[in-house]
């Protein structure tokens, strides 16, 4: 989940139906996870975190997954709605510096 | 709860001049804030770390002569881009964490566009 890209991928879903986005990260010593919600001219907006310690957490209408063998983490949104349509990015971190290592994002398009 | 405010949304200044943003936690304290930069498209990139009462940490390759950092208090974090120039031109956002919790996470602020001609 390094910060690398010139294009975002995008998912494009319809309007009730799930949506899954992913992230891969890189450093295993990472042990803290959150997701966040970027709207167009905005700042990013926290939805959900998780600890290594776990390996599913779930808020209303979101469930973060983590699965630390593959390092990798997911993000469900439930009955997506047009207010979903966003850029979303996952981000790592966990030592001392409290830093957030940032992944390249992705568009999610709902479709009405 | 966790409202983090920045000032201003916008700026557009001539080349040469200097622009300062300011990041405040409004109902919370921070010991610790962030300063990102996030071009079109593009994911965040960390700037530096912005600590209460001492100097800012910065990243490689960010030059701590040209982002002057001060974090006077507990809910004040200022950016001042100095001597802006054309390609400064972009999407600047601080983040802070809850010094009263025991958690990495960052709450952002709305960002601030800047455009400098």
């Amino acid at each position: 989940g390094e910060s690398v890209g010139l294009h975002l991928p995008t998912l494009s879903v319809q309007e009730g139906d799930n949506s899954i986005i992913n992230c891969a990260y890189s450093n295993s010593a990472s042990d803290y996870f959150i997701w966040y919600k970027q709207e167009s001219g905005k700042g990013p907006q926290f939805i959900i975190d998780i600890r290594s310690n776990m390996d599913k957490r779930q808020g209303q209408r979101v469930t973060v997954l983590l699965n630390k063998t593959v390092k990798h983490l997911s993000l469900q949104i439930a009955a997506t709605q047009p207010g979903d349509s966003a850029v979303y990015f996952c981000a790592s971190g966990g030592d001392s510096s409290y830093k957030l290592i940032f992944g390249s994002g992705t568009r999610l398009l709902v479709r009405p | 709860g966790a409202v983090v405010s920045q000032h201003p949304s916008w700026v557009i200044c001539k080349s040469g001049t200097s622009v300062k943003i300011e990041c405040r936690s409004l109902d919370f304290q921070a010991t610790t804030m962030f300063w990102y930069r996030q071009f079109p498209k593009q994911s965040l990139m960390l700037m530096a770390t912005s600590n209460e009462g001492s100097k800012a940490t910065y990243e490689q390759g960010v030059e701590k002569d040209k982002f002057l950092i001060n974090h006077a208090s507990l809910t004040l974090s200022t950016l001042t881009v100095t001597s802006a120039h054309p390609e400064d031109s972009s999407f600047y956002i601080c983040s802070a964490r809850d010094s009263g919790r025991f958690q990495e996470t960052q709450y952002f602020g709305p960002g601030t566009r800047l455009l400098v001609l």
